[in-house]
């Protein structure tokens, strides 16, 4: 089956602009994550939606912020743009049953570059 | 507050000997630790698992043990391949949910 879809892989943004980036998780999951990674910070956490509900939250700003769909699909979108967003931005997906193990399903992510 | 920590940013290893990666957490509370292996211009895969009441899982090549008194857990590839070379992420999960805190990386190379 199809995996994580993220769109689009590359983008160039100016500081103050905002951007907007999609997600669409494998067929049948619930649970859509979305992350940050930048060179020696690892996967930074972001906000995670279950059935288009906020279920968990990262420490990052305001200006981050991201919904989900009635399809599962997601989101994210980053306000005023800033210099330290450039960043790799991953989505995962999973079932999201509290019973399972935590296993995500990553797409390839979309790379911003702000200038 | 970085809970998950790997402490090697790089490790170096000849093929056919043994890879030890290691992860260091301080949440108690972790229910589940997760390795996922990433090479460059692709997502995060995951490896293996190991629920916080084991202290030991195996799947071919990778073992994985947790020591929950010292909070710490490792990777082990035996015999390693140059197919490996890849950062390897160290995961825990908080509570139950889609929510996963990760460390910061190691890179593994495995030379020929």
């Amino acid at each position: 089956k199809a995996g994580v879809t993220q769109t689009p892989r590359y983008l160039i943004k100016t500081r103050g602009q905002q951007v907007t980036l999609s997600c669409s998780p494998i067929s049948g999951h619930r649970s859509v994550s979305w992350y940050q990674q930048t060179p020696g910070q690892g996967l930074q956490f972001l906000f995670e939606y279950f059935s288009e509900t906020q279920r968990n939250k990262g420490n990052f700003p305001g200006r981050f912020s991201g919904r989900q769909f009635s399809n599962s699909r997601s989101e994210m979108n980053v306000s005023t743009l800033e210099l330290g967003d450039s960043a790799l931005y991953l989505c995962a997906s999973s079932t999201g049953g509290l019973a399972a193990s935590g296993e995500l399903f990553f797409g390839e992510g979309s790379r911003l570059t702000v200038l | 507050d970085q809970q998950v920590k790997q402490n090697s940013p790089s490790l170096s290893v000849q093929e056919g000997r043994i890879s030890i990666l290691n992860c260091d957490y301080t949440n108690s509370m972790f229910d589940y630790f997760l390795w996922y292996k990433k090479y460059p211009a692709e997502g995060p895969t995951f490896l293996i698992s190991i629920s916080s009441i084991k202290d030991k899982n195996e799947d071919g090549r990778f073992t994985v043990f947790l020591n929950k008194s010292a909070k710490h857990l490792s990777l082990h590839i035996v015999p390693s391949q140059p197919g490996d070379s890849a950062v390897y992420f160290c995961a825990a999960r908080p509570n139950q949910g889609g929510k996963l805190i990760f460390g910061q990386g190691t890179e593994l190379s495995v030379k020929p």
